[in-house]
């Protein structure tokens, strides 16, 4: 069974930070890797979907890496901003197509 | 462009009663799903549909029932509320598998069962 695990669960920073957030998955064979962004009480956006041929993708100051051999991926963001604070939430497919499993997420709280 | 558009925003129910959950996308996609999400537990899956008159089950079916009679409508139906179905409901849609395809998220249904 997939198993999706995001550590740490929360975490500050001081704004300008750059920083990293983990994102770990028990069976390598997957599609794809993606990461989702929830602010409080809202529904997830999709932040970066990366296929698995793919080892990086990027958005703005968003960099997704995906290593599927160790099981990992890395959601990196420069130049950190209050307006970044909200869960990150990354999830595999698995299973059927159609169903996505996900990590428990990462609060970050970006101070000014 | 409204995306996806879920309804009710909050409901308060108590044990036994019944009431549906209403999602609607205007993205003419394919697949809809609905997820459950506890403190914890992170994102579930209840049911899903891949088109217009199909439904499946998803990770934790019991106790839902899900309507897909129109392409652009997914219902998530509860027969007879409990207060393990206490939780936040999220829909979403995609235009096809999520080998290759994201997912759009709803704004959520808050639902508290006494």
């Amino acid at each position: 069974k997939q198993e999706v695990t995001q550590i740490p669960a929360a975490l500050s920073v001081p704004e300008g930070e750059n920083l990293v957030l983990n994102c770990s998955f028990t069976d390598s064979a997957i599609y794809n890797l993606q990461w989702f962004r929830q602010d409080p009480g809202k529904g997830l956006t999709s932040l970066l979907l990366i296929q698995s041929s793919q080892r990086e993708q990027t958005s703005g100051r968003l960099n997704a890496s995906l290593d599927k051999s160790s099981g990992r991926s890395t959601l990196y963001i420069a130049a950190s901003q209050p307006g970044d604070s909200a869960t990150y939430l990354c999830a595999v497919p698995t299973g059927t197509a159609s169903k996505l499993t996900f990590g428990t997420g990462t609060r970050l709280q970006v101070t000014l | 462009n409204a995306g996806v558009t879920q309804t009710p925003k909050f409901r308060v129910l108590k044990t036994g009663q019944s009431m549906t959950l209403l999602c609607a996308q205007d993205m003419n996609h394919e697949y809809m799903y609905w997820y459950r999400q506890d403190p914890g537990m992170g994102l579930r899956l209840i049911h899903y549909s891949v088109g217009e008159g199909t439904t499946a089950k998803g990770e934790v079916p019991d106790g839902y029932n899900v309507s897909r009679l129109k392409k652009q409508n997914f219902l998530l139906g509860l027969e007879s509320a409990a207060p393990s179905q206490t939780s936040v409901y999220f829909c979403a849609s995609s235009q096809g598998t999520s080998l290759w395809e994201t997912q759009y998220f709803g704004p959520g249904t808050r639902l508290l069962v006494l």
